[in-house]
């Protein structure tokens, strides 16, 4: 199972919005709603933000919305903040497996 | 509250084996499955396998199929995860992470990893 596609970075100024795409085949983010959105900082955990391709956890806030079309979920982080500054990694059911993407940084100019 | 304590860092020459603890408490522990996931030095993250804490069913990506062995132990709420065979590509952290359906990956409550340094 090869790693999900996820550019290797983006970038944006302070209150702008930046999408991250997640691109697998049908067999995994095309064929299940089962697409995680993960936030990790330098020397830690990683912290859940959207989970069921939609759906936020409790506490995380509402700038953060997850999509999908086809193939590619996306990750949207509207009115960019300096704590946005981290790296981000969809994950994906494959009917029996996982699999993450390969991560993208992103950077708040 | 929910946490999920994992085993301390592990030093392993090229070949051995290492055996890592997930110990969980907060919640029911046979409710929710046990993903491993592990982290290379400057890398991405890699999904490795879960169990499933109330039957013990288990499940690998391909990669580790072979090296691979997840246990559990209800007595204790621990999962355990044993990798053989180890390289120096082995060298990375090691999260473990629940779920609570069996399609959906890893929710909100993370391990605090464990470093796991493969040397000679």
């Amino acid at each position: 199972q090869s790693a999900l596609t996820q550019p290797p970075s983006v970038s944006g100024s302070p209150g702008q919005s930046v999408t991250i795409s997640c691109t697998g085949t049908s067999s995994d983010v095309g064929g299940y709603n089962y697409v995680s959105w993960y936030q990790q900082r330098p020397g830690k955990a990683p912290k859940l933000i959207i989970y069921d391709v939609t759906k936020r956890p409790s506490g995380i806030p509402d700038r953060f919305s997850g999509s999908k079309s086809g193939h590619t979920a996306s990750l949207t982080i509207a009115g960019l903040q300096a704590d946005d500054e981290a790296d981000y990694y969809c994950c994906s059911y494959t009917g029996s497996l996982f699999v993450f993407g390969i991560g993208t940084k992103v950077t708040v100019l | 509250q929910v946490q999920l304590v994992q085993s301390g860092a592990e030093v392993r020459e090229p070949g051995a084996s290492v055996r890592l603890s997930c110990q969980a408490s907060g919640y029911t522990f046979t409710t929710h499955y046990i993903h491993w996931v592990r982290q290379a030095p400057g890398q991405g993250l890699e999904w490795m396998g879960a169990i499933n804490p109330s039957g013990g069913s288990t499940r690998y990506t391909q990669s580790f199929q072979g090296r691979v062995t997840m246990t559990r132990d209800t007595s204790t709420s621990t999962v355990y995860m044993d990798l053989s065979s180890l390289t120096s590509e082995d060298t990375a952290v090691y999260f473990c992470a629940r779920a609570f359906i069996a399609a959906r990956p890893p929710d909100d409550f993370w391990g605090q990893g464990t470093l796991v340094t493969v040397s000679s």
